[in-house]
């Protein structure tokens, strides 16, 4: 079945506790990016990656570093968590930006 | 001023209306428009998309786009209690890689 899997699904964690959620697609897609969801103000995007070893900043990418080092793996890592990271991540990869983006189940984050 | 506006609802209205989401938006360099469904703690997944003025049907969904009013819509014809979710409009631009989404309007479709 054709996806993207993030893990984990959820996480409560405290501030300062390095933490990395995972995202991995099957569909062979070059683009992949990683979004946060909040209340009122939607889906704000804060890293991307056109392929492997090619990243980006988002609109939202301070306290995120991402990595590509396999096509079908884009970590997004959180070196220092504080409570206004407290969010809904969604993992989403394409063929091509424009192209259908499929996004992850998402990954609810309490940082306390 | 936010990039994108969007109502956020909650949108009541009974099966078999038709329904119009609008969003406007501020940024002139964008040139593809997508309109998203969410369900409830789901992922968004892409309804339609277009590139720039004009209008898109696809069943019963259309989508229009006035990049003069910088403006866009989506029409819901004869609407059904499972297209009761939130619809998020995104666009980018020609370089389709960084994309701003509105905030989503939630709709309820009432049997």
């Amino acid at each position: 079945e054709a996806q993207v899997t993030q893990n984990p699904r959820y996480l409560i964690t405290v501030t300062g506790k390095k933490l990395t959620v995972t995202c991995s697609q099957n569909m062979n897609h070059e683009y992949m990016s990683w979004y946060r969801q909040d209340p009122g103000l939607g889906l704000r995007q804060i890293y991307y990656s056109m392929n492997v070893e090619v990243t980006d900043k988002g609109d939202v990418p301070e306290g995120y570093k991402v990595s590509r080092k396999e096509k079908r793996n884009f970590p997004l890592i959180l070196e220092s968590p504080s409570p206004n990271q407290t969010s809904l991540y969604f993992c989403a990869s394409g063929t091509s930006g424009v192209d259908t983006q499929y996004f992850g189940p998402g990954t609810r984050l309490t940082v306390l | 001023q936010k990039e994108v506006e969007q109502d956020p609802g909650p949108l009541s209205v009974p099966e078999g209306a038709i329904v119009s989401l609008n969003c406007t938006y501020s940024n002139s360099a964008f040139q593809y428009f997508m309109w998203y469904r969410q369900y409830s703690r789901k992922g968004p997944e892409l309804l339609m998309y277009t590139y720039s003025s004009g209008n898109k049907e696809d069943g019963r969904f259309t989508a229009q786009v006035d990049k003069s009013s910088k403006y866009i819509s989506l029409f819901i014809r004869d609407s059904q209690p499972s297209d009761s979710a939130t619809y998020l409009c995104a666009m980018t631009d020609n370089y389709g890689q960084n994309f701003v989404f509105g905030p989503g309007t939630r709709l309820s479709v009432l049997p």
